[in-house]
């Protein structure tokens, strides 16, 4: 069964670095989505993108955020800055249509030092 | 604000026991209500709910939808060790389809 691919699957950095996270949507699909989950805590939502642009942000993805298709498979969220706040599980997700539901990437996992 | 709230936050059972997980719910552009099964790193989905009163069924788990009262729940019949998971539910709203999740229900089988 085609999965939602996510790379690295953890990521150490420094504060103040950038980080570039990468995930390779199931291929058919045309709604992506990036997610997050810091320990112990809920899974926020962060930023929906289809059709090459942002449909949709949360008050998490604030300027420091990015995201980027840069080709037809690759949808990657960047951190321009990072801070220890930003410590989570980063999930990449995807859907086909606007009605179906929603598949997760395995995630990565994001360390600020 | 969109609110999903679940209950029991943890439940420990013994192989072969069934048991109903709740999710309840306010949201203001109510889509649909998925459930998911999060083991180590990915939620998997388990079932999408649109419409109030049709149960939704995959081997020994069931799911209903109740869209007057606002909830729902997840059933697991014959439970086995497999089954402990973190179960979370999510509500989809908004143009976007994004996603409010619950904080889930730890779920621990044992043998």
């Amino acid at each position: 069964e085609p999965e939602v691919t996510q790379t690295p699957s953890h990521q150490v950095t420094q504060m103040g670095q950038e980080v570039i996270l990468r995930c390779v949507p199931i291929s058919n699909h045309l709604y992506f989505y990036w997610y997050r989950q810091i320990l112990g805590q809920k899974v926020e939502f962060l930023v929906s993108f289809y059709n090459n642009e942002i449909s949709e942000k949360s008050e998490i993805f604030d300027d420091q955020f990015s995201v980027e298709r840069p080709d037809g498979s690759n949808f990657t969220l960047k951190i321009r800055s990072t801070k220890l706040e930003d410590s989570a599980m980063y999930f990449c997700a995807s859907k086909r249509t606007i009605n179906s539901p929603l598949h997760f990437g395995n995630g990565t996992r994001l360390t600020v030092t | 604000e969109d609110k999903v709230v679940q209950s029991p936050l943890s439940l420990v059972v013994h192989e072969g026991d069934t048991v109903t997980l709740n999710c309840s719910y306010e949201v203001t552009n109510f889509r649909s209500l998925l459930w998911y099964k999060q083991e180590k790193k990915a939620p998997t989905f388990l079932f999408m709910l649109t419409s109030s009163g049709i149960e939704k069924k995959s081997g020994r788990l069931s799911s209903i939808l109740d869209k007057k009262e606002l909830f729902s729940i997840l059933n697991i019949t014959a439970t086995q060790t497999g089954d402990s998971a973190v179960y979370l539910c999510a509500i989809e709203s908004g143009s976007a389809r994004q996603l409010t999740f619950g904080s889930g229900t730890q779920l621990t089988v044992l043998p």
